[in-house]
């Protein structure tokens, strides 16, 4: 089983649609998650972190399920600047080692 | 100003051959990173440095030899080329375990390597 899993996608919306992508974790001590943004050929760049609590930066929400081991992204109203990789990112223990999930792709159509 | 950069950009070479990709971030950070990012777009991290010091290496294989002359500085140098080799390869760094928003890391633009 893969450390991180997402749903390759892609997922295909039109402009001002709401999307949501989930993601699981396998190893129960990860301790910190994150989604990140890559444009295509271009480099990974964190788009938010995302606490217990879960946080909203403007039209993007991120939540966390300990319990159930998944983290999930919400975007409102999208753009078609959002079309993109969304990487779901997690942090196992006290090192600075991040697990990538393989992403998945958003494409915002007009 | 570029945060950080990677030399060169592309880079298409004979299996065999031996490479080097630079690295340099001017952000003040005290950790970098090598990752590879094959066809099937998996991001998979490599080496981490910290103050010029090896504190990850995921086994890659010793082909693959990083090199860290300050901390602002991070090579890898890649002997005797194969073909599974081809992928790009990102270049990152962050504020490292002591600094705020520690675990926030920022990546190069990449090196498109192509071995044939």
């Amino acid at each position: 089983r893969k450390e991180v899993e997402q749903d390759p996608g892609p997922f295909n919306v039109p402009e001002g649609a709401t999307v949501a992508f989930n993601c699981t974790y396998s190893n129960s001590a990860s301790q910190s998650f994150f989604w990140y943004r890559q444009d295509c050929r271009k480099e990974p760049k964190l788009l938010m972190s995302v606490y217990s609590s879960g946080n909203e930066d403007g039209r993007f929400t991120a939540q966390l399920n300990r319990a159930s081991q998944y983290i999930s992204l919400l975007i409102r109203d999208s753009k078609l600047s959002d079309s993109a990789t969304y990487l779901c990112v997690v942090n196992i223990g006290d090192t600075d080692k991040l697990i990538f999930g393989t992403g998945t792709r958003l494409q915002v159509f007009p | 100003d570029t945060a950080v950069s990677q030399t060169p950009k592309y880079l298409v070479t004979q299996m065999g051959n031996d490479k080097s990709i630079k690295c340099e971030q001017n952000l003040g950070h005290d950790t970098m990173y090598w990752y590879k990012q094959d066809s099937k777009k998996f991001l998979k991290i490599m080496f981490s440095y910290n103050n010029k010091e090896l504190i990850i290496n995921e086994t890659v294989p010793n082909r693959f030899s990083p090199k860290s002359p300050d901390k602002a500085h991070l090579n890898l140098h890649i002997n005797s080329l194969e073909l599974g080799d081809s992928a790009v390869y990102f270049c990152a760094s962050s504020q490292g375990p002591l600094g705020p928003n520690w675990e926030t890391q920022y990546f190069g633009p990449g090196t498109r390597l192509l071995v044939l």
